[in-house]
């Protein structure tokens, strides 16, 4: 199965400031089918983003989604005090669809 | 409005079953392939299954291989997760997902809030 390792595992930053989380694969990812899900505390995984770049219906255009291959990057431009939560990567490019272990992005 | 309403968790034994049941609306349930994700306490997500729109085409995790069983009726609008020789490590949040395609390559573009499964002896 694909891998994925993120990093960091958690992030301290405070509002305004940019984040970025990386997503490593083991091996390439097909058709570079990575999502990103946002998790805050006690409510279901929410998709930003899709086919690495692609933003879902409805996400706020300072997250943006970069990468290829084996290495991906999801970046929030300007943090927002809403934004702060955990990241997933997850690849469903191959079976069985694999996440990241998850970042955790915390106010500073 | 697209809503996802998982049910059937519980408290159940080692070695136990349960069946939970994931009823869909605002959507045309048969045009989407449907997932489940779960999360043990404390935890990052973990994939478990997915059924194509008209329920010929399933995959698992290896990790409930062969114990689970991901079913869908579209006339109910219903998915299904039959749970078998249920372990310890099968304790989590169990989130079922709206793909984004009919077909099984895809990822889930919305998750319901979640039902809890705790197995314990």
């Amino acid at each position: 199965e694909v891998v994925l390792t993120q990093s960091p595992d958690t992030l301290s930053l405070s509002p305004g400031e940019s984040a970025t989380v990386s997503c490593r694969a083991s091996q390439s990812v097909s058709n570079d089918f990575l999502a990103w899900y946002q998790q805050k505390p006690g409510q279901a995984p929410r998709l930003l983003m899709f086919g690495a770049s692609s933003r879902a219906k409805g996400i706020p255009d300072r997250f943006s989604g970069s990468g290829s291959g084996t290495d991906f990057t999801l970046t929030i431009a300007s943090l927002a005090p809403e934004d702060f939560a955990v990241y997933y990567c997850q690849q469903y490019g191959t079976s069985p669809r694999t996440f990241g272990q998850g970042t955790t992005v915390e106010m500073k | 409005e697209e809503q996802l309403m998982e049910s059937g968790g519980g408290f159940v034994q080692p070695g136990g079953s349960l069946r939970l049941s994931c009823a869909a609306s605002g959507f045309t349930f048969s045009s989407h392939a449907m997932s489940w994700v779960r999360q043990a306490p404390g935890k990052g997500l973990e994939w478990v299954s997915v059924v194509s729109g008209s329920g010929d085409r399933t995959f698992y995790a290896d990790s409930v291989k062969g114990r689970f069983i991901i079913s869908r009726d579209n006339s109910k609008n219903t998915l299904y997760l039959e749970m078998t020789s249920l372990r310890a490590e099968d304790t989590a949040v169990y989130y079922c997902g709206k793909d984004s395609y009919p077909h099984t390559y895809g990822y889930s573009n919305y998750l319901g809030q979640g039902t809890l499964v705790i197995v314990s002896s």
